[in-house]
C-alpha cells in the first residue's frame, strides 16, 4: 500500500463544477503539499498546510492531522485548470490526480 | 530571478555511458531533492540534501550519486546507465526543511537505450 493515496486517478468534469481531490497518508507529518503539473510538465506549488483550511483564489485545500485526510477543491472550475493535483506528504508523493475540465 | 533551473533538457544515453544532471538554484535555500517521475506512479525520492556539503538517501538511491560541494548545486550523477534510469528528473528546493515550500526545476527527460 502507498504511503500516500489520491482519488480519483482521473475526473473530468464541465466547466463551473465544484472538484474535490482527497488524499489520505499513513506517514506521521508536519505539514502537507498539494503540487499542480501542467500539460507541459512543469511543477508549481499550490499549498503547503499543517492544520485547517487555505484558499487561494478558486483553490481551497483543507486537512485534518488525525484523520491523515487532506482534500483540495476547485471552486467554478475553468478549462485551465486541466492539469494533474498530487499531494505530498513527508517526502512521499501521490500518484496524482489527472483533471480535465471541458469548456 | 531564475528558481530552480535544471541542465540538461533532454538527453540519450546508451547503456553504460555516464552522465551528470545539474540543479541550480537562486533563492539561498538550505533543501534541494532529486526525484524521478515515472508513468503510472509518484515522484519519488532519489537523494536529498540539507545543507552544503551534505547528502543523503531517499526512496530510491541505487545507481545515483549526488554531490553538493556548493549551496545553490545539487548534481545528480549515473555512473552506469541502465534502461530501467529512463524517466523524468525533477530538482526542488525549499527555504528551511521539508516543510517549506517546493519550488520545482522544469526537468530533464533521460532516456537509456
Amino acid at each position: 500500500k502507498n504511503e500516500v493515496e489520491q482519488s480519483p486517478q482521473n475526473l473530468t468534469a464541465q466547466e463551473g463544477e465544484f472538484i474535490t481531490i482527497n488524499c489520505s497518508y499513513s506517514v506521521g507529518i508536519s505539514a502537507l503539499h498539494w503540487l499542480q503539473q501542467h500539460p507541459g510538465g512543469g511543477i508549481v506549488s499550490l499549498f503547503m498546510l499543517s492544520s485547517g483550511k487555505k484558499k487561494h483564489g478558486r483553490l481551497i485545500a483543507t486537512i485534518n492531522i488525525q484523520e491523515k485526510h487532506s482534500s483540495l477543491h476547485i471552486t467554478a472550475s475553468h478549462p485551465r485548470d486541466s492539469a494533474v493535483y498530487i499531494c505530498a506528504a513527508d517526502m512521499r508523493f501521490g500518484a496524482g490526480t489527472r483533471l480535465t475540465v471541458k469548456p | 530571478n531564475a528558481g530552480v533551473t535544471q541542465t540538461p533538457k533532454f538527453r540519450v544515453l546508451k547503456t553504460g555511458q555516464s552522465m551528470t544532471l545539474l540543479c541550480a538554484q537562486d533563492m539561498n535555500h538550505e533543501y534541494m531533492y532529486w526525484y524521478r517521475q515515472d508513468p503510472g506512479m509518484g515522484l519519488r525520492l532519489i537523494h536529498y540534501s540539507v545543507g552544503e556539503g551534505t547528502t543523503a538517501k531517499g526512496e530510491v538511491p541505487d545507481g545515483y550519486n549526488v554531490s553538493r560541494l556548493k549551496k545553490q548545486n545539487f548534481l545528480l550523477g549515473l555512473e552506469s546507465a541502465a534502461p530501467s534510469q529512463t524517466s523524468v528528473y525533477f530538482c526542488a528546493s525549499s527555504e528551511w526543511d521539508r516543510n517549506s515550500p517546493l519550488h520545482f526545476g522544469n526537468g530533464t527527460r533521460l532516456t537509456v537505450t
